[in-house]
Order: C-alpha cells, then structure tokens, then sequence
C-alpha cells in the first residue's frame, strides 16, 4: 500500500513548470515524502525529499502544504528528457523502523515539444 | 563503470528452471533490495537485506528467495520459475550512514521472461 494519491498522467508542454501533485493525507509526524522518477524502464532515480520545509535542488522544488497533507513537485522547465513516470513515496524516519521505500504508480508525465 | 550492476540484463528461461539474477555495488553501502516491476505498475519490495548477516521478506516474497554473499553482492533466485515470475527486475542500494537521506540507488533492471 502506497498510502499515497497521484494522478495517473499529466501532459506539459516543453519549457514550462510541470507541476505534479501528491496527495498523502494521512502522513505523520515522523515520515518524510520522496519523489522517485524513472524513465522508460530504466531504474528509478532520486529527485528530492522533504519533511515540513519546502525543498529545492537543482533538479526540482518541492513544496509541501503546511498541514503535510499534500505536496508538490515542480519541474520549472520541462524539457523532453523529463518524460517520466513520477512517484511519490511517504517513508517512516530510519531511526523508527527502517522501512524501506514503497512505490505506488505513479504519474506518468509527457513533455510535448 | 556503474555502481550497480545486475546480470544477465535479459534472461528468457522455461517454466521450472531455476534462475538466479546477481547484483553488485561498488558504493559501499550496507543496504540492498530485489524489487520487480511488472507492466503499468510501480516497483514492488521483494526482498531487502540492510548488512550481511540481515535478510528480510518484502511484500511479495513467496516464490523467491535470496542470498547476501558480501556487503556489495546480494543474489534473488527464483527456485522454480513460473509464468507470472515474467517481469522488471530492480535492484537497489541505499546507505547506512544518513538516517534521514537515504537514497536509493538502482541497477538498470534485468528483463525475465518465463515460458
């Protein structure tokens, strides 16, 4: 059990933020979200996580609302290479359980030229 | 030179066959998992072991089996292949050391096929 809500695709076009939402409405205190993305089959590849703060690498943002309820992946300037299947994951702190990652299905996102 | 690697990368075999898919890491870390996809659906856990003497069942596990030979190398057998054993096969490491960053590192899959 994933234990979170995503679309199941979204389209955007090329250069534009692609905005991937997440709904986790039952998350605790103590669980961080991740996001995970895989292309075409490939291994899926890390992107960002957060606990309470909002969240920024060189990758993406993510935003997450503050009753933790929801969040947001932002990609600010898709470009054809994001073409992905995107998956959210909420994941309990290691120092509580050591649970390892649990994937849902994830959103599958077009970049359209 | 990737730092996880599984062979064979695709492997057709027969119903009943014994099969054994291998992984390697030359990151150093503790922990490893077996995952497979099966079209349209996300990864599932079907194994993970977090140091050598550590194996533990993931969510379908029935049907498989593994080894943790040495911290980089960690084996999933399939001890009597049947047909809805065909799928993405995944595995991952992550690190020990940060509790709180932990990400997980994947091979690039190996392919099964069972007839």
């Amino acid at each position: 059990d994933a234990k979170t809500t995503q679309p199941p695709s979204m389209d955007c076009a090329e250069g534009r933020a692609a905005n991937l939402p997440c709904n986790h409405s039952t998350i605790s205190g103590n669980e961080y979200v991740y996001w995970y993305r895989q292309i075409h089959s490939q291994g899926p590849q890390y992107i960002i996580h957060g606990l309470k703060n909002n969240e920024t690498n060189e990758m993406a943002s993510l935003i997450i609302t503050e009753d933790r309820k929801s969040s947001t992946l932002i990609l600010p300037h898709a470009t054809l290479r994001d073409t992905a299947v995107y998956y959210c994951i909420r994941r309990e702190d290691l120092n509580s359980g050591n649970t390892p990652l649990v994937f849902g299905k994830g959103t599958r996102l077009s970049v359209i030229a | 030179d990737a730092d996880v690697t599984q062979t064979p990368r695709n492997r057709i075999t027969k119903t009943g066959k014994r099969i054994m898919l291998e992984c390697s890491q030359t990151k150093g870390h503790d922990r490893m998992y077996w995952y497979r996809q099966d079209p349209g659906l996300g990864l599932r856990l079907i194994y993970y072991s977090f140091d050598v003497k550590d194996i533990n069942k993931g969510e379908i596990s029935d049907g498989y089996s593994v080894s943790r030979q040495a911290q980089a190398k960690f084996s999933l057998s399939l001890e009597s292949a049947i047909p809805n054993q065909t799928a993405l096969y995944f595995c991952a490491t992550s690190d020990l050391g940060q509790a709180e960053y932990n990400e997980q590192f994947f091979g690039p899959g190996t392919r099964l096929t069972v007839l």
